[in-house]
């Protein structure tokens, strides 16, 4: 099972908008809405974003948004902070036995 | 709100068994809305879902990993524990213990532990 595929950096200026993507197959991201996001501080646990493609934990900024178009997920955040200057993961559900695939991984850069 | 806390030997010789245990306080262990799961990260790198453990003890280890991975868990204890046999250099990672809620859909990992980085190393 291959990982998700995620754009290696994406960068934004304070207030913009910035939208990370994350492809799969038909056999994950194509046939289930069980795409997560996790953001990442360097050397903190991940902290969940975003699960069953759009909706938000209680807590999480509405600044953050999912969603999917085919094989591709897609995470945007809106209103671009410093503090969002992070690393991001896609998760879904795969049908393959491995159950769940993550993606390569996002650095986000705030300039 | 519920925590979790990963705990065990940071250096693991290669070929020997890596053993950690996941503390929960702030909730019951028991609760059927959970599934308890082990995720790991290498260095430098992403993350990668390991399995899982339900209350009633009922589990599911992803396949690479399946032939050397036991979990189980100790509810009167409120943890549950991950071995990893075998290990080599390939198993240094950090471990995480994470939270996974049943109830709204797959992959829903909403609570994790701080982390503990196991170095396989002689």
């Amino acid at each position: 099972q291959s990982a998700l595929t995620q754009p290696a950096s994406v960068s934004g200026s304070p207030g913009q908008s910035i939208t990370i993507s994350c492809t799969g197959t038909s056999s994950d991201v194509g046939s289930y809405n069980y795409v997560s996001w996790y953001q990442q501080h360097p050397g903190k646990a991940p902290k969940m974003m975003i699960y069953d493609v759009s909706n938000r934990p209680s807590g999480v900024s509405n600044r953050f948004s999912g969603s999917k178009s085919g094989n591709t997920a897609s995470l945007t955040i809106s209103g671009l902070q410093a503090e969002d200057e992070a690393d991001y993961y896609c998760c879904s559900y795969t049908s393959n036995n491995t159950r769940y695939v993550f993606g390569t991984g996002t650095k986000v850069t705030v300039l | 709100q519920m925590q979790l806390q990963e705990s065990g030997p940071g250096l693991v010789k290669p070929s020997q068994t890596l053993s950690l245990t996941c503390t929960v306080s702030g909730g019951s262990i028991s609760s059927g809305s959970y599934y308890w799961a082990w995720i790991r990260q290498h260095p430098g790198k992403g993350l990668e879902w390991i399995g899982y453990i339900y209350s009633s003890g009922s589990t599911y280890y992803t396949p690479s990993l399946k032939s050397r991975v036991i979990m189980s868990v100790d509810t009167s204890k409120n943890q549950f524990s991950l071995k990893l046999s075998s290990v080599t250099a390939a198993d240094t990672a950090v471990y995480y213990c994470a939270r996974e809620i049943v109830a709204t859909g797959l992959g829903t990992f909403d609570i994790w532990g701080q982390g503990t980085l196991v170095a396989v190393s002689s």
